[in-house]
């Protein structure tokens, strides 16, 4: 039961122009979600988050939109880079307790590509 | 502030045996969780632990257990490695009350 979806494996984009990576979830009781950089061998690097009683986060070139009543999120990055390129995670967490307590659970990731 | 940091980075073991893995939280953050990463089955939570107590835990066998210390450092252990154990294992920490998790690089761990 995969309860954070990211339905687009990979994305190329041309630099300069805007990315836009999905994510959909199915776990109602989620509040907070995160998105992450990865590379290879690495470990997840923080990007932005949104908690479920907003609907739009920015910080610098990323901006992350949450629609609840259709359980999607998407991360937006303009303009994008080249440095840009890796795989992307959305995550999700619901209010700490009981079997909540520090558990993300993570999409299946999108792998972005920006072309100089 | 330093990061999270974790050790040993690449660890090559047989099956059969055992391994133990490290990690050092960011300093004042409480809360670890660690994580199995695979290419079949993504990024899976393993357990969290808290003031030396474990308060969750994933769907992974017994032969998976960690702990926590006095000082917020936490080891986890896995018994009788199988060769589905090789994977990247990540740890994160967080603040008591935050949301956000911060991951460190991973102990690559290959059973042969």
């Amino acid at each position: 039961d995969q309860q954070v979806k990211q339905n687009s494996p990979s994305l190329s984009v041309q630099e300069g122009r805007i990315s836009i990576l999905n994510c959909d979830y199915t776990n109602s009781m989620f509040d907070y979600f995160l998105w992450y950089k990865k590379y290879p061998a690495e470990g997840p690097t923080f990007l932005i988050s949104i908690s479920s009683i907003k609907d739009k986060n920015e910080d610098g070139r990323f901006t992350v939109f949450l629609n609840k009543s259709a359980k999607h999120l998407s991360l937006h990055i303009v303009p994008s880079q080249p440095g840009d390129s890796a795989v992307y995670f959305c995550a999700a967490s619901t209010l700490p307790g009981g079997t909540s307590y520090g558990k993300l659970t993570f999409g299946q990731g999108t792998i972005l590509t920006v072309h100089p | 502030k330093a990061g999270v940091t974790q050790t040993p980075r690449y660890l090559i073991k047989t099956r059969g045996q055992q391994v133990t893995l490290s990690c050092s939280p960011i300093s004042g953050h409480r809360s670890v969780s660690w994580y199995q990463q695979t290419p079949g089955q993504g990024l899976q939570f393993l357990f969290e632990y808290f003031s030396e107590t474990q308060r969750n835990k994933g769907n992974f066998p017994g032969r998976f257990s960690g702990r926590q210390f006095s000082n917020s450092r936490s080891e986890m252990n896995v018994s009788t490695l199988e060769l589905g154990d090789s994977a990247l294992y990540l740890c994160a920490s967080k603040i008591e009350g935050g949301e956000t998790q911060y991951f460190g690089p991973g102990t690559r761990l290959l059973v042969l």
